[in-house]
Formats: structure tokens, sequence, C-alpha cells
């Protein structure tokens, strides 16, 4: 069964400093790796997407890394500010059945305080 | 302006009432998609459309149904079947398929009375 695990579940910090949030997947075959961000209330946003050959990717203060061999991926959110505070949606792709099929993670809820 | 539209953005069901949710976009994709989404829980897919006239059930589909009459617009129907129909609904869509990036609405959240 096709499964993405993130971690923590929740996370406070304060404004300015750096945080990371980690993603576990067990999803095959393996199409691609999204972060996404949802504010509270609201629809997410796509933050980053890597495909398998990729390590790093950044957006902004967002830099997203993967690990295809360890099925681990990673979101760091560098000098966090008030509006960063989010969930943050970890999204595994994959091909199969004819078709591709998206597996959600639970979210890191993230408060950043001043 | 571009975008992917929901309405209403609260909506109140009585017992063995069938509400309707809407979902437009101006994006000209083809595919459209409704997931559901619980407190702890990952979005859960429960209908999707690659293009008009045609969708498929998700993972969650019993006690809801979908058309698909027209490119812009994917429409939800919550019918008195589903039990348990207190949730955010989130509309996407996509250029392609389910490989593409999704662009979210900004969600209807559905509670009963």
């Amino acid at each position: 069964k096709n499964q993405v695990e993130q971690s923590p579940q929740s996370l406070i910090i304060l404004e300015g400093k750096n945080c990371t949030l980690q993603c576990n997947y067990t999803v095959s075959p393996f199409s691609n790796l999204r972060w996404y961000k949802q504010d509270t209330g609201r629809g997410p946003v796509s933050l980053t997407i890597m495909t398998f050959s990729e390590n790093t990717k950044s957006n902004g203060r967002y830099t997203a890394t993967l690990d295809a061999d360890t099925k681990q991926s990673s979101l760091h959110i560098t000098a966090s500010q008030l509006s960063d505070s989010a969930s943050y949606i970890c999204v595994v792709s994959s091909w199969g059945g004819g078709g591709n099929k998206l597996t959600f993670g639970t979210g890191t809820q993230l408060k950043v305080e001043l | 302006d571009g975008g992917i539209t929901q309405s209403p953005k609260y909506l109140f069901r009585k017992e063995g009432q069938n509400v309707t949710l809407s979902c437009e976009q101006n994006l000209n994709h083809d595919a459209m998609y409704w997931y559901r989404q619980d407190p702890g829980q990952g979005l859960r897919l429960i209908y999707y459309s690659q293009i008009v006239n045609d969708f498929q059930k998700g993972d969650i589909a019993e006690g809801y149904s979908v058309s698909r009459e027209k490119k812009e617009s994917f429409p939800l129907t919550v019918t008195s079947a589903q039990k348990n129909p207190t949730a955010f609904y989130l509309c996407a869509s996509s250029i392609g398929t389910a490989s593409e990036t999704q662009y979210f609405g900004p969600g209807t959240r559905l509670l009963v009375l």
C-alpha cells in the first residue's frame, strides 16, 4: 500500500529561525514528489516538484531535497517569517493501473511566532 | 483573473438533503478533481475527470456524484447517502494527468445541521 508519512506532526519556531520538515514514502513506482503549502482554510499551493533524478530544488527561502534511494524528502525553510505559518503537505505521484495516482501526507503544521 | 474558484465557502446540510458544491476554472485545464480533507488525514480523492463528459471514481466516491458537462465546471453533489459529510472539500485542476501540478481552489467547508 502506498503511504506518505510526514514528521513532525506540528512544529513551533521563532521568527527568523530555520526549520526542516521530513517526508518518508513507500510509493512505487515513483513518478515525482511535490511539497505544497496550505494556509488555514485555503487550498494548497505548490512549492516545489522533484523527479527521480533531482536531489535539490529551491523556491526562494524553501529548499526541498530528495533521496530516491532511501525514499526520503525534506523541506528546509530559511529565515522563517510569520507568513510561513501553515500546513506543509508532501505529495508523491506514482504511475500504475494505466494512470497516475497521488498519495498525500497528513502534513506538518508549522507555526512561526515572534 | 485566472484561477479556480469554489462556492460557497461554507455550506450547511440538513439530514436527508442533497447539496451541490460548485467548482469553476478558467485555466483551460483538461483535468479536474475533487478531494475531501479531514483533520489528521491526508487529502482523499473523491472523483476526477480527465475530459468533458467523462469522470472516474476515486478512493471514496460512495455518497457523492459529479458531472462534467463543460470543461470549465465540475460540480460535486453530496447525497443523503453520505453519512459523514462534514469535511473540507477541495477542487483542483491540472493541464493533463495527475502527474502534472494540480492547482487548488479555496475550498468549501460543509457542515451538517
